[in-house]
C-alpha cells in the first residue's frame, strides 16, 4: 500500500526566509503525481504545487519548489521569501497515473510565519 | 462552477444521534472522495465512488459509517449511532479521469462535533 510521511508536525520560518518541508513516501509504482496542498484556517484545500514522477525537473510555482528524489523517494517543498500568508497546514499527497484514482495524504505540517 | 458544495459547515450533535452529512460535486467529475480529517491522524480517505460505484471502502472506520450515492450530483456520509470520537472535519472531494495532474477539488468540509 502506498504511504506518505511528513516527519515535521510544526515549523516555523522568520518573514522574508526560506524554509524546507519534508515529504517522504513509498510506492511500488513508477508512474504517479506527487503534490502539495496548503490548508489555511478556512480549511479551504489549495493545490500549490504538483510533480510528475516521470519528469526529473523539479516543478517551480513562483516562491515554491519542490526537490523531488525519485530513488529517494522523497519529496520536499521550499518555500521562499516568506511571508504571512503562506501560515498554513502543509500536505503532500500521492496519486498514481494509471489505476486507483485516490489521493494518499501525509499527516501534515503546520507552518508558522514570524513577523 | 460553484466547486464542490458540502452542507452543513457545522454540525453539532448529541451522542447517538444520526448525522447525514451532503455532497455535490462539480459538474462533470466522475470520482467522489470523502476524506476525514482529525489532529491525530490527519487526512484519512474514508470512501470514494466511481460514476457513482463504491469503489474502496476499506477507510470507512465502522458499520456506523455508510455513504452513498445515488446520482452523479449528489452524496451522503451518514453517521448512526455517532459518538464522540467521531467529532472531525469531513470533507469531500471530486476529479475527473484523465485530469489526475489537477489532484483533486476540495469542498470546504464539515466540522462535526459530537457531544
Amino acid at each position: 500500500a502506498q504511504t506518505v510521511t511528513q516527519s515535521q508536525p510544526e515549523m516555523s520560518v522568520q518573514e522574508a526566509e526560506t524554509v524546507t518541508l519534508s515529504c517522504t513516501y513509498d510506492t511500488s509504482e513508477s508512474d504517479y503525481y506527487l503534490f502539495w496542498y496548503k490548508q489555511p484556517p478556512s480549511r479551504q484545500m489549495i493545490l500549490v504545487i504538483r510533480q510528475e514522477a516521470y519528469k526529473q525537473q523539479n516543478a517551480t510555482e513562483n516562491r515554491f519548489s519542490v526537490n523531488f528524489q525519485k530513488a529517494a523517494k522523497s519529496f520536499s517543498l521550499k518555500i521562499s521569501d516568506s511571508q504571512l500568508g503562506d501560515a498554513a497546514m502543509y500536505f503532500c499527497a500521492y496519486r498514481v497515473i494509471q489505476g486507483a484514482q485516490k489521493l494518499v495524504f501525509g499527516q501534515g505540517t503546520r507552518l508558522t510565519i514570524n513577523p | 462552477d460553484a466547486g464542490v458544495i458540502q452542507s452543513p459547515r457545522h454540525e453539532v450533535t448529541e451522542m447517538g444521534q444520526e448525522v447525514t452529512l451532503r455532497c455535490k460535486p462539480i459538474s462533470g467529475h466522475d470520482y467522489l472522495f470523502w476524506y476525514r480529517q482529525t489532529m491525530m491522524r490527519g487526512l484519512e480517505l474514508l470512501i470514494y465512488f466511481n460514476n457513482n460505484v463504491p469503489i474502496d471502502d476499506s477507510g470507512m472506520p465502522e458499520d456506523r459509517f455508510s455513504a452513498k450515492m445515488p446520482n452523479a450530483s449528489f452524496s451522503t456520509l451518514k453517521i448512526q449511532p455517532s459518538e464522540p470520537r467521531d467529532s472531525a472535519v469531513y470533507f469531500c472531494a471530486s476529479s475527473l479521469t484523465g485530469q489526475g495532474e489537477v489532484g483533486a477539488f476540495f469542498g470546504q468540509g464539515t466540522r462535526l462535533t459530537v457531544v
